[in-house]
């Protein structure tokens, strides 16, 4: 099993639909975090959770909803997104996210399509 | 602001050869950690190998190693004895002070033919 699980791996949604993303780690981590990754653009930082409690948000759209009901799940709500949104999504965790020696633990991230 | 930056698209190397991949940096924070990820066809990101901007030693893992120069605000990845599972992009990362995020640049694409 791996230390973080993503599902769907992938997803296909017109623009009105209302989807969520699921991210779970068994790493016993106490942060974390949506990435979103585009074509031919660097990964960019959307959320941060630490214990439970966001503590970033990277002026992501009101179109994506986060939700961290504990320490081992992440979750991505997703309503009225735009064709330009479709790109994967990564899921990670860390022990903690203030350390800058602290390295994240990936999923396979989930590729999302909007149509 | 932080920023890295990988000015190769590609790289192409042959199997058993030694490749170098190539990351700058910039920061003002005095206190930052740099991060290698390899990025495989399936998605995942990969962790290999980390150096502390205190670090007096170069970091190595196996065979990956990081050229840490400082003065240059550069962090290469060498990676020794290519494999064709070596074939990924390749994703040089930074964090700051404490409390700022992970940032990553664009990735370099690496092809190993035998």
């Amino acid at each position: 099993e791996t230390g973080v699980t993503q599902t769907p791996r992938h997803l296909v949604m017109g623009m009105t639909n209302k989807k969520s993303l699921k991210c779970e780690q068994h790493l016993g981590h106490n942060a974390m975090y949506w990435y979103k990754q585009s074509a031919k653009k660097p990964l960019e930082l959307m959320f941060v959770y630490n214990f439970k409690e966001q503590t970033e948000n990277n002026s992501v759209p009101s179109r994506f909803s986060p939700e961290c009901p504990n320490s081992s799940h992440l979750f991505l709500h997703l309503h009225t997104l735009q064709p330009e949104d479709s790109a994967l999504y990564l899921c990670a965790s860390s022990q903690e996210s203030a350390a800058s020696n602290e390295k994240l633990f990936f999923g396979s991230g989930t590729q999302l399509s909007v149509l | 602001a932080q920023k890295i930056t990988q000015t190769q698209p590609g790289m192409f190397v042959q199997e058993k050869e030694a490749v170098t991949l190539d990351c700058t940096y910039d920061t003002s924070d005095q206190s930052y950690g740099l991060f290698w990820y390899k990025q495989p066809s399936s998605g995942e990101m990969i962790f290999l190998i980390y150096q502390g901007s205190y670090d007096e030693q170069n970091a190595t893992e196996g065979r990956y190693s990081l050229n840490f120069q400082k003065a240059r605000k550069s962090a290469n990845l060498v990676i020794s004895a290519s494999q064709l599972g070596d074939s990924a992009m390749y994703f040089c990362a930074m964090r700051g002070k404490a409390g700022t995020a992970l940032i990553f640049g664009k990735g370099t694409t690496l092809s190993v033919s035998s």
